[in-house]
């Protein structure tokens, strides 16, 4: 069974351009998450799908992220226009059941100059 | 709001040493507990969970211990081993008060040396 993938793997953009990074979660589950690390500080919640709807966008930061989850598949997260300080790593994660813990994704790295 | 601290590192640890990384947390719920490992190059894993008080989470030699009484959720194992060396987080998912959302510690990296 394929695990929770996340493209690209890393990105590079200059501050104001516009970045789009996608999730596949595990075949299968419901509940899909962004979290994002910057800086080396703790990973922080950005929101939570289940199937399409968004259940919880408390911790996107502003309105320059938009997420979506057309079809309760795939996810996207676009950053637009993006500034130096959304660098980080963005990191998907899917679940079957909403306890029990989550399964990552390797991670996003972007990187905005 | 409900936090995760844990002890910072790095911690540097000779081959088959015993281990504790630190953890606290603070919720105003019942919150699962977790404790999630990154390898090098590698997506975060959980580790082991424990989603009442008193519960035991235990994998590939890792062991921790929900306490209720002092808030803390520390990871032990005895001996390490070189493939051990990651980044280890502690973090609790609270749904009664904070949603389906995972609170994370800042991570502590773990070197083991041969």
């Amino acid at each position: 069974e394929a695990g929770v993938t996340q493209f690209p793997s890393h990105s590079v953009i200059e501050k104001g351009q516009t970045v789009t990074l996608r999730c596949d979660p595990i075949s299968g589950h419901d509940n899909l998450y962004w979290y994002r690390r910057v800086m080396g500080k703790e990973i922080k919640f950005l929101l939570h799908f289940v199937k399409e709807s968004k259940q919880d966008e408390s911790g996107m930061p502003n309105n320059r992220f938009l997420a979506e989850r057309t079809g309760g598949t795939y996810s996207t997260l676009k950053v637009q226009p993006a500034e130096l300080e959304d660098s980080g790593v963005y990191f998907c994660a899917s679940s079957q059941v909403i306890s029990g813990g989550q399964f990552f994704g390797p991670g996003t790295r972007l990187t905005v100059l | 709001g409900d936090s995760v601290t844990q002890m910072e590192g790095p911690v540097t640890l000779s081959e088959e040493a015993f281990l504790t990384i630190n953890c606290t947390y603070t919720a105003t719920g019942y919150p699962s507990l977790f404790w999630y490992v990154q390898y090098p190059g590698e997506g975060l894993q959980l580790l082991l969970k424990a989603t009442k008080a008193d519960d035991k989470g235990s994998n590939k030699g890792f062991e921790a211990t929900y306490r209720k009484e002092t808030t803390s959720f520390h990871l032990e194992k005895g001996s390490v081993q070189v493939s051990d060396s990651a980044v280890y987080f502690c973090a609790l998912s609270d749904p009664g008060t904070g949603g389906f959302k995972t609170i994370f510690g800042a991570g502590t990296r773990l070197f083991v040396k041969a």
